[in-house]
């Protein structure tokens, strides 16, 4: 079945710095890939989302790209600020079959000031 | 933007008792909802589907007696964790899908069992 794999598994950046995580989906069907952002104890909270259509999408500091053919995309925040640490999680979707969302196991994302 | 709610947020049960979480949509029909336990530093591992009006769709591994679903009206999903064991401690999060919309989900605020 699908599979999502995310790295790193944690991440350390200066304050100030950018930090990319990266995610690699193995249904060449998945069209939707949602980023999750859930801070300890929380909801995970959808930031940014990329359909198959769309190779790169940007929300002020948060941006996501996406490479159909090589079956990855990425999250990369920019000017990095102690309220983005929590844990990051990528998903995929085949919204054509099925709605599930396979999840990445998490990317801890720590800023350090 | 679309609201999910959660009850109870935090439970405490005896071993052996039965614990009922709702999850509701409060500004929309969610035909779907989804339910995930999720333990400490991992990630959400679904559980069940469930859709308004029909039996849940149960993930490999998961116990349909042990975890009933119930999608009784389109804003309305109830997970019942019966006969709770230690090891049914965790965290539970329900996530709605709204009608027309195949990709966004929203999440409620998750509910932390502890069975002593």
């Amino acid at each position: 079945g699908e599979n999502v794999e995310q790295h790193p598994s944690t991440l350390s950046v200066q304050e100030g710095d950018s930090a990319v995580i990266k995610c690699t989906y193995s249904d060449s069907a998945s069209n939707y890939f949602p980023w999750y952002k859930q801070e300890l104890g929380k909801r995970p909270q959808l930031i940014i989302d990329i359909r198959s259509n769309v190779g790169e999408k940007k929300d002020q500091r948060i941006a996501v790209t996406l490479n159909k053919t090589a079956k990855h995309f990425s999250l990369h925040i920019t000017e990095t600020q102690p309220e983005d640490s929590a844990v990051y999680f990528c998903a995929a979707i085949n919204m054509d079959s099925n709605y599930q969302l396979i999840w990445g196991a998490g990317t801890k994302l720590i800023i350090k000031p | 933007g679309a609201v999910v709610s959660q009850h109870p947020s935090w439970v405490i049960c005896k071993s052996g008792t039965s614990v009922k979480i709702e999850c509701r949509s409060l500004d929309f029909q969610a035909t779907t909802m989804f339910w995930y336990r999720q333990f400490p530093k991992q990630s959400l591992m679904l559980m069940a589907t469930s859709n308004e009006g029909s039996k849940a769709t149960y993930e490999q591994g998961v116990e349909k007696d042990k975890f009933l679903i119930n999608h009784a009206s389109l804003t309305l999903s109830t997970l019942t964790v019966t006969s709770a064991h230690p090891e049914d401690s965790s965290f539970y999060i329900c996530s709605a899908r709204g009608v027309g919309r195949a990709d966004t989900q929203y999440f409620g605020p998750g509910t932390r069992l502890t069975v002593l």
